[in-house]
């Protein structure tokens, strides 16, 4: 079974760091590239960032670029997001999504990241 | 970047057909993807490349796209499909890659 569980998410102060992990099994990870995407609470879904299978090629949303990290380590099965400088905007549920060519076609149950003084 | 704009809402009753738009400039020329999101639950994909379905969506489910409007179409609506649908594309003429919609509450009466 195809499975990815994401942890790390918390509670943070602004400014503050957090490193999300996401935890693959049930296929070949290093063959697919992956993605983080998250929501708000009680709005939609927005795009974060994506890796591609060896880890070689990144990208970022706007609102995260340069703040946020992407990678993956493909002899543990896992995918990160290394989150600096958090802002309360930030706060909202981090999933990660399995990619298959432009869209997605497994998705975790989501890690909360809560940004609060 | 690229906007995908969707209905905030749809209501239907059961056994009737729902159908769920997404529009964008010249969208008919991408490839639309749609998710589900049940409240609580993560995202399902449930129609891909405008019209594919993954293994184990009911054929009830299907997709087009045209022009300036992709549009999910949900036939003989059950309760069950009382859910957030998001439409999707890949955007590679932007940093932005991926674009999602605004998404839509499906609500069955």
């Amino acid at each position: 079974e195809v499975q990815l569980v994401e942890s790390g998410g918390g509670v943070v102060q602004p400014g503050g760091s957090l490193r999300l992990s996401c935890a693959a099994s049930g296929f070949t990870f290093d063959d697919y590239a992956m993605h983080w995407v998250r929501q708000a609470p009680g709005k939609g879904l927005e795009w974060v960032s994506l890796i591609s299978g060896d880890g070689g090629s990144t990208y970022y949303a706007d609102s995260v670029k340069g703040r946020f990290t992407i990678s993956r380590d493909n002899s543990k099965n896992s995918l990160y997001l290394q989150m600096n400088s958090l802002r309360t905007e930030d706060t909202a549920l981090y999933y990660c999504a399995k990619a298959r060519a432009t869209c997605m076609d497994v998705w975790g149950q989501g890690t909360t990241v809560t940004v609060s003084s | 970047s690229y906007v995908l704009t969707q209905p905030p809402s749809v209501s239907v009753a059961p056994g009737q057909t729902a159908r769920i738009t997404c529009g964008g400039n010249n969208i008919g020329s991408k490839s639309v993807h749609w998710y589900q999101q049940k409240p609580g639950q993560a995202p399902v994909l449930v129609v891909y490349d405008d019209s594919d379905r993954p293994s184990g969506i009911p054929e009830r489910f299907s997709g087009s796209n045209s022009g300036n409007t992709a549009t999910l179409t949900i036939s003989r609506v059950e309760a069950g499909d009382e859910a957030d649908y998001y439409c999707q594309v890949w955007d590679s003429s932007s940093d932005h890659l991926v674009v999602f919609g605004g998404g839509t509450k499906l609500t069955v009466l």
